[in-house]
């Protein structure tokens, strides 16, 4: 069982504005780090899954970065619309990859203010 | 859209009875896992499967056991089902190989009155 942690908690962002949380996990053991966007009444979707130091993806407005020497990902999102009000979750597999479970971090809530 | 589904999605129960999840898969994936879903906590992992019979126990195990006797279906057992245990149950699959990204049920909201 993996320690994900995940900051802040929530965050409010005007429209408009850029924004970016955190994802931090431990550096040993690490096999893969994933992303997913979960939308109210809905089930999470994946957004990314990184495993190389140093690694960026993006996916239009948002994009991840990922350290995994020191342990974490930052997801960025740029130009926040009302529609990217969501919770962002993070996930870290161990070593084992799958037999090591998939564990998440209790998410960021995203609320983008009009 | 991943074939995976939940069922029932809705279920309400009394403290003390048994109550079994299943999760169904068309993908043919190895790794399945049980999560629950708490205000406050995010996804908690319950239990997971790597393969036919192997599973292991999670974060929050204690109260559940699962079964896996073939690839498609992971089921979850409350054997006796206290108020601690309402919650929304997700289940998850992922593929073999290192940039595999997980699909999840429509999650199953449980109810123990």
């Amino acid at each position: 069982i993996l320690n994900v942690e995940q900051s802040p908690q929530s965050l409010h962002v005007q429209e408009g504005d850029s924004t970016n949380f955190t994802c931090s996990f431990p550096s040993s053991n690490f096999y893969a780090l994933h992303w997913y966007r979960w939308e109210t009444a809905k089930s999470p979707e994946a957004l990314f899954v990184m495993t190389l130091n140093g690694d960026e993806k993006k996916k239009g407005r948002i994009s991840a970065t990922l350290n995994t020497k020191e342990g974490y990902s930052y997801l960025y999102i740029k130009g926040s619309q009302p529609e990217d009000s969501a919770t962002y979750l993070c996930a870290s597999l161990g070593a084992g990859g799958g037999a090591d479970g998939l564990t998440f971090g209790k998410g960021t809530h995203l609320i983008i203010q009009p | 859209d991943a074939g995976i589904t939940q069922s029932p999605r809705h279920k309400v129960t009394e403290t003390g009875t048994p109550v079994t999840l299943r999760c169904h898969q068309t993908e043919n994936h190895r790794y399945m896992y049980w999560y629950r879903q708490d205000p406050g906590h995010g996804l908690r992992l319950i239990h997971y499967s790597y393969g036919v019979k192997d599973t292991d126990k999670g974060e929050v195990s204690d109260g559940y056991s699962v079964s896996r006797s073939k690839t498609e279906d992971f089921l979850l057992t409350l054997e006796s089902a206290t108020s601690s245990q309402t919650s929304v149950y997700f289940c998850a699959i992922t593929g073999q190989g290192r940039i595999a990204e997980a699909f999840f049920g429509q999650g199953t909201r449980l109810t123990v009155v």
